[in-house]
C-alpha cells in the first residue's frame, strides 16, 4: 500500500522558469511533510518541510503546499537552475504509535533543468 | 564536520549469506535510522535506533536487524539474503529529539547486491 505517491516519474523544465514538483498522501494521520532532493551516489539531503497546520512554507527559491482536504502537497522551484537536477522525495509523518519516528517516502520525481 | 559515514560502499552476496553493514552518525547525533530503497521504490524504513534502544522497525521479516553501540554507531545485519534484499541501504542520523519531524541526515549508502 503506498501511501505516499509521486505520480511523475519525471519532470523537465528550461532554467529560469518554474519547477512543480507533486506529491499526494493516503493516510490522514500524516501531520508533517518533508522533502528532499537526492544527486547520484550520495545520500537525501533535506530541502524543505511543512507542517500539518499551515498552508505555505517557503524558503528562498523553494515553496511547499499543502492542501489538506485534497491530501495533495507540491514543491515550487522559481526559478529553477541546472544545478536544482536531482531526484525530489516527499515524505510524510505521522505523530505516534506504529509510525513514530518513521518517514514513509514517495517514489522519487527525476528533476532535469536545461540551460 | 564529518557526515553520516558508512560502510562498505558497495557489497555483492549470494543467497543465503549474511551482511553486516555499518554506519557512523553525525557527532553529538543519538538517532540513527536505517532504509532500504530498492530499485525504482522510495525509500522504505527498516530500523530506528536512539540511545541504545531499538524504537521503531518497519514492515521487514526479523532476519533484518541491527544494533546501536554506546558511541551511537550503528549495524544493520541481514541473515539469510534473498535476491529481493539486493538495493542501496541508507543510514541517517538525527538529534533525536523530535522523531519523526527533525530532518535526517543521510550517509551515501551500501548498494548490496544478492547474487
Amino acid at each position: 500500500d503506498q501511501q505516499v505517491k509521486q505520480n511523475s516519474p519525471s519532470l523537465s523544465v528550461q532554467e529560469g522558469r518554474i519547477s512543480i514538483l507533486n506529491c499526494d498522501y493516503t493516510n490522514s494521520m500524516f501531520d508533517y511533510f518533508l522533502w528532499y532532493k537526492k544527486y547520484p551516489a550520495e545520500g537525501p539531503t533535506f530541502l524543505i518541510s511543512i507542517s500539518s497546520i499551515k498552508d505555505k512554507n517557503e524558503d528562498g527559491r523553494f515553496t511547499v503546499f499543502l492542501n489538506k482536504s485534497a491530501k495533495h502537497l507540491s514543491l515550487h522551484i522559481v526559478p529553477s537552475q541546472p544545478g536544482d537536477s536531482a531526484v525530489y522525495f516527499c515524505a510524510a509523518s505521522a505523530a505516534g504509535g506504529t509510525s513514530y519516528g518513521k518517514l514513509t517516502f514517495g517514489q522519487g520525481t527525476i528533476l532535469t533543468v536545461h540551460p | 564536520e564529518a557526515g553520516v559515514t558508512q560502510s562498505p560502499t558497495h557489497l555483492i552476496k549470494t543467497r543465503g549469506q549474511q551482511v553486516t553493514l555499518r554506519c557512523s552518525p553525525i557527532s553529538g547525533h543519538t538517532s540513527v535510522y536505517w532504509y532500504q530503497q530498492a530499485l525504482g521504490l522510495g525509500l522504505q524504513f527498516l530500523l530506528w535506533y536512539d540511545e541504545g534502544e531499538e524504537r521503531n522497525r518497519g514492515n521487514f521479516p526479523p532476519r533484518f536487524s541491527g544494533r546501536q553501540f554506546p558511541n551511537y554507531s550503528s549495524e544493520l545485519n541481514v541473515n539469510a539474503l534473498e535476491l529481493e534484499d539486493s538495493a542501496l541501504y541508507l543510514c541517517a542520523s538525527s538529534l533525536g529529539d523530535r522523531a519523526g519531524i527533525e530532518k535526517l541526515f543521510f550517509g551515501s549508502g551500501t548498494q548490496l547486491s544478492v547474487l
